[in-house]
């Protein structure tokens, strides 16, 4: 079965950095994903780690351990824009994603 | 060339009525998915096509029929509409790299009276 947990709701400050983590358990693994998604929106594409580590893209960061079953995503200097759902998925079989449900971020002032 | 849309954007239609849902993507891509979103529970699969002519179920089939005549195309019916079908549905489609995404549509907001 597919098991993926993430928080809820996070609140942040403009300027700051959070963290959102996930952890899954999977059968079959072929990359996680973070997607963005503002509300009433379609979600976007944020980024993919398939090997350990961590990836960096602008703001924004992904760290993946595949022994531990986790991925943190990094938002740096935070924008109010940055207010958004953001989701874990995790990749299997088939070219298939099965989604977090995902964590809500409010970034305030 | 909007890439990957829906319509309609917006339906109310009542229960025990066949309603279908359209999702049109001009990459070319193989692959295409149909989700639903519901609160508290997220994205969820309902049913995916690797190539025209091949559909397969997802995590949430039940009450729902698709088609893939053409590569482009991929229509999501509901046969006989049940409130529980109220929902956001969204289509997506894929090149079938793993390191690719998939690109979403923008929603259809499907209410069930």
């Amino acid at each position: 079965g597919q098991n993926i947990d993430q928080p809820t709701e996070m609140t942040a400050t403009e300027g700051a950095i959070v963290q959102i983590n996930c952890t899954y358990q999977t059968s079959g693994f072929n990359g996680l994903f973070w997607y963005q998604q503002h509300a009433g929106e379609a979600p976007t594409f944020l980024s993919y780690n398939v090997l350990d580590g961590l990836e960096e893209k602008g703001r924004f960061s992904s760290f993946l351990s595949r022994s531990k079953g986790y991925s943190y995503l990094l938002l740096k200097e935070l924008q109010m824009k940055d207010s958004a759902s953001y989701l874990c998925a995790v990749g299997a079989g088939s070219y298939q994603l099965t989604f977090g449900k995902g964590t809500k971020l409010s970034v305030i002032p | 060339d909007a890439g990957i849309t829906q319509s309609p954007r917006y339906k109310i239609t009542e229960t025990g009525r066949q309603v279908t849902l359209m999702c049109h993507q001009t990459w070319s891509h193989s692959y295409m998915f149909w989700y639903r979103q519901d609160l508290g529970h997220g994205l969820r699969l309902i049913y995916y096509s690797a190539a025209a002519d091949i559909t397969d179920k997802g995590e949430v089939p039940d009450g729902y029929v698709v088609s893939r005549s053409k590569t482009e195309n991929f229509p999501l019916t509901l046969e006989s509409a049940t409130r529980s079908q109220t929902s956001v549905y969204f289509c997506a489609s894929s090149s079938g790299n793993l390191e690719e995404t998939q690109y979403f549509g923008p929603g259809t907001r499907l209410l069930v009276l």
